[in-house]
């Protein structure tokens, strides 16, 4: 299994500021992903994080809103660009494990984000 | 609409009893199904992973069922425990589209004493 940490656990931000959540994980994976989990609502995948190269967005997120890096296979940031009320969600960093025959996915333990 | 449908949205159990939770879904081609467990605060955790082939897989006091054919799927709590309070979330794989998987909005279950 992959442990996954992410800094920080939470945050409260002001409006028209940005976040910068970090994800590390304890061995070197290829896939990671960012989630986004709103009250009452499913998982919903924001990005694919890309080793050296630009991530690949899901449809209805934007790289200007939310910018990722991926420098290396152990770690990624996401960035919450100015932020508003309708940000405030947890997102979740999660890595998938592909040497098995199913991939298993591990989640990190969110970051909960208040926009006031 | 959400390709993964779960039921009852939320629910409360005395401990010791038994509980089961539905889900129901529209993917296709099926490739597996998850349940993941999630305490609040944490992010969540896999329970059971069954592929169309496997009908029932246990996981402690944890034991989930596949109807590949009716595309229901059920996750049945024995003998609960206080612990157990979390939401449980069932998680469709599709054979496709890079394993991409689509999450129902997931079952609340809060245990009392």
């Amino acid at each position: 299994s992959a442990v996954i940490s992410q800094k920080p656990s939470r945050d409260i931000c002001q409006r028209g500021t940005s976040l910068t959540i970090q994800c590390q994980v304890d061995s070197q994976v290829t896939m990671m992903f960012w989630y986004r989990q709103q009250p009452g609502q499913s998982l919903t995948l924001i990005a694919t994080a890309n080793q050296g190269s630009e991530a690949t967005y899901e449809s209805g997120f934007v790289i200007d809103k939310f910018p990722i890096s991926r420098p290396n296979l152990t770690f990624s940031t996401l960035t919450v660009s100015n932020m508003s009320p309708e940000d405030s969600s947890i997102y979740l960093c999660s890595v998938e494990d592909r040497r098995q025959l199913i991939y298993e996915q591990y989640f990190g333990p969110g970051t909960r984000l208040t926009v006031t | 609409k959400n390709q993964v449908e779960q039921s009852p949205q939320s629910l409360i159990i005395l401990e010791g009893k038994n509980c089961t939770l539905q889900c129901n879904y529209t993917v296709s081609p099926f490739s597996n199904l998850r349940w993941y467990k999630q305490d609040t605060g944490r992010g969540p955790v896999s329970l059971t992973i069954m592929t169309f082939s496997e009908n029932t897989k246990s996981n402690g006091r944890y034991t989930a069922t596949l109807d590949a054919d009716t595309k229901q799927s059920s996750l049945h709590i024995t003998a609960s425990q206080l612990s157990d309070s979390a939401s449980y979330i069932c998680v469709v794989s599709a054979a496709e589209g890079n394993n991409r998987l689509a999450f129902g909005k997931g079952n609340q279950v809060v245990v009392i004493p």
